[in-house]
């Protein structure tokens, strides 16, 4: 079946330095690509996402890259802050069958 | 925030007793959604629904069932609790296929 996965689940990296975090997709037919960031005790938020017919997207220090001949999508964050720390989650959809499938989650600490 | 709401947000059952979770929509939005979020797996897809009546099972579906007669309505039943069902319970809400679903606040519930 349609499978998300996700890595690392656990990343620290020092405030100021860049982070990236990877998802693989099993789906060919996969062609949406939310990132969502949950901070602790809250409900998940999206926070950038990338079509299928969409090689980059950025948004401030937020951006996702695709990779459909490799079935995979990152997210790139720079210059982190105390604030970036909280879990992020990547997922997919697969046309036509309304699911929307997240990968493990992966929870960023960016120390001070 | 999207008129998204889950009750109760907090709950604690004994083993063996029926269970219900309800998600209250007032955006009018076709696809609902029941995850259930765990240490390291995530946010893992439970059923999800597709219109009124129109309802099909996720990865993890053993164990729950789900109605939806009207569209702002999305419940989620345990017919009988076990101690592996003990989770964060969360509800989201899709308006479209290629856009990103906004979350309830979540349902903590301990099955004893």
């Amino acid at each position: 079946g349609e499978n998300v996965e996700q890595h690392p689940s656990t990343l620290s990296v020092q405030e100021g330095d860049s982070a990236v975090i990877k998802c693989t997709y099993s789906d060919s037919a996969s062609n949406y690509f939310p990132w969502y960031k949950q901070e602790l005790g809250k409900r998940p938020q999206l926070i950038i996402d990338i079509r299928s017919n969409v090689g980059e997207k950025k948004d401030q220090r937020i951006a996702v890259t695709l990779n459909k001949t490799a079935k995979h999508f990152s997210l790139h964050i720079t210059e982190t802050q105390p604030e970036d720390s909280a879990v992020y989650f990547c997922a997919a959809t697969i046309q036509g069958t309304y699911k929307y499938i997240f990968g493990t989650g992966t929870r960023l600490k960016v120390l001070a | 925030d999207a008129g998204i709401t889950q009750s109760p947000r907090h709950k604690v059952t004994e083993t063996g007793t029926p269970v219900t979770l309800r998600c209250h929509q007032t955006e009018n939005h076709r696809y609902m959604y029941w995850y259930r979020q765990d240490p390291g797996h995530g946010l893992r897809l439970i059923h999800y629904s597709y219109g009124v009546k129109d309802t099909d099972k996720g990865e993890v579906s053993d164990g729950y069932s789900v109605s939806r007669s009207k569209t702002e309505d999305f419940l989620l039943t345990l017919e009988s609790a076990t101690s592996s069902q003990t989770s964060v319970y969360f509800c989201a809400i899709r308006d479209r296929e290629i856009t990103e679903a906004f979350f309830g606040q979540g349902t903590r519930l301990t099955v004893v």
